[in-house]
């Protein structure tokens, strides 16, 4: 079955940079898009960005200048790194796939979270 | 940004009962509305995509309506496990948009 796990720093000062990865398995990841979606305490989820299994990116624009998605399909991995991380970036991190062909951009496979947080 | 407004942010309710979360968009999003159920320490899950249509493995209480900006969640013959935060996205345009949920909670 479907499967995405993603792994990196649980901690991470302020300023420095956040690094995550997704591995997926149980499915190629060519023809999907491929997502990382942060939930902070007591707030609601927040798209940060997207990667195509050709590359392409989308980010948040409230995120973009810090913001770097990358794709490696050879190892099944994508990545996230954000730089100059402060507390309001404390989150858990998910990766979640958005499946080909649907005409619309939805979630159906979910890693199952990262906490990441951030503090001296 | 297509900002998405869930109401009621949560409400209390027993087994066996009907509830409906609806959900609004700021913009006309078609039927690009998606339903996620998620339960404390868990990832989201997708349940109904494309405003109606059910994911498999989804029971058939739950069933989603609405197109253009309004759309609606419902749950029948509410059950145990049914009590958990529920999110709808807007998957229309970049950058995609979360409500900010409601909690369905046992009366």
């Amino acid at each position: 079955q479907v499967q995405l796990q993603e792994s990196g720093p649980g901690l991470v000062k302020p300023s420095e940079t956040l690094s995550l990865t997704c591995t997926v398995s149980g499915v190629s990841m060519r023809g999907s898009w491929w997502n990382w979606v942060r939930h902070p305490p007591g707030k609601g989820l927040e798209w940060i960005g997207s990667i195509s299994s050709t590359g392409r990116t989308d980010y948040n624009p409230s995120l973009k200048s810090r913001l770097t998605i990358s794709v490696d399909i050879s190892e099944n991995q994508f990545s996230l790194k954000l730089t100059s991380v402060t507390a309001e970036d404390t989150a858990i991190y998910y990766c979640a796939r958005d499946p080909p062909a649907t005409g619309s951009s939805e979630f159906d496979q979910w890693g199952q979270g990262s906490l990441v947080t951030v503090s001296s | 940004d297509i900002q998405m407004t869930q109401s009621p942010s949560s409400l209390s309710a027993s087994v066996g009962d009907r509830v409906t979360i609806t959900c609004r968009a700021s913009h006309n999003i078609n039927n690009h509305l998606h339903w996620y159920q998620q339960k404390p320490g868990k990832a989201p899950n997708l349940l109904i995509s494309a405003a109606s249509s059910l994911q498999s493995g989804v029971p058939s209480r739950f069933s989603g309506s609405g197109s253009g900006t309004d759309f609606s969640l419902t749950i029948s013959n509410l059950q145990p496990e049914d009590f958990a935060i529920y999110y709808c996205q807007q998957g229309h345009s970049s950058p995609l948009t979360f409500g900010g949920g409601a909690k369905v909670e046992i009366k």
